[in-house]
């Protein structure tokens, strides 16, 4: 079985202050680990994936997350909030190959990030 | 054009209507998905579909039945729809093989509700 879990609903910061989303995962293989935007009234887009390639992973629009397997966490980070990055975000795991949850996509509740003047 | 469309985008109907939503691609994916989101609930995973011949129910998949008609078509019916399955509906599609990491590419969502 795998799980997903965003510590924080609701996230503000101000524009040009760090960002951080936290996520834990739990995952019986070695999972894969992403993190969907979605903007208002608007789909899903991928903002970045780690495949264990490299434990530093860097998105798109200046988002990057750390996997660390031994606190079984993916947070996400931004140096720099800019008002565009306003939406709702989604830390996501799928099980790896052997798993009864390969292939399949767990998401996590969601965070609401608000980026204020 | 879109590499993964729903249709339709939008749709009012009645308690004990029957309903299809439908997704078509582009991408040339095996795999297809039907989620549905609910506030503070994230997706959720109504069934999936890893090949044409192959229909797996997720973890909600109560009151709704699929159809895979080709690599490039899943579309998704409610029976009889009533209200508490009012919500945004999303399809999903990922290349196959264990080789792949199951990245997922999402439709526009189709916002239904139930009266």
């Amino acid at each position: 079985a795998q799980s997903v879990t965003q510590l924080d609903s609701h996230v503000s910061v101000s524009e040009g202050t760090p960002v951080l989303l936290r996520c834990n995962y739990s995952s019986s293989y070695s999972p894969s680990l992403f993190w969907y935007v979605q903007h208002p009234n608007k789909g899903l887009q991928l903002l970045l994936k780690y495949t264990s390639a490299a434990t530093l992973v860097k998105g798109i629009n200046g988002f990057e997350a750390e996997f660390k397997k031994s606190e079984t966490s993916f947070h996400l980070t931004k140096p720099s909030a800019h008002m565009s990055d306003a939406a709702e975000y989604f830390c996501v795991v799928s099980g790896g190959a052997g798993g009864t949850s390969y292939g399949k996509l767990t998401f996590g509740q969601g965070t609401i990030l608000t980026v204020h003047p | 054009d879109a590499d993964v469309t729903q249709t339709p985008r939008n749709r009012i109907t009645k308690t004990g209507k029957r309903i299809m939503l439908e997704c078509s691609q582009t991408k040339g994916h095996d795999r297809m998905y039907w989620y549905r989101q609910d506030p503070g609930l994230g997706l959720r995973l109504i069934y999936y579909s890893f090949d044409v011949k192959d229909i797996n129910k997720g973890e909600i998949s109560d009151g709704y039945s699929v159809s895979r008609q080709a690599q490039a078509k899943f579309s998704l019916s409610l029976e009889s729809a009533i209200p508490n399955q009012t919500a945004l509906y999303f399809c999903a599609t990922s290349v196959g093989g264990t080789g792949t990491y199951n990245e997922q590419f999402f439709g526009p969502g189709t916002r239904l509700t139930v009266l």
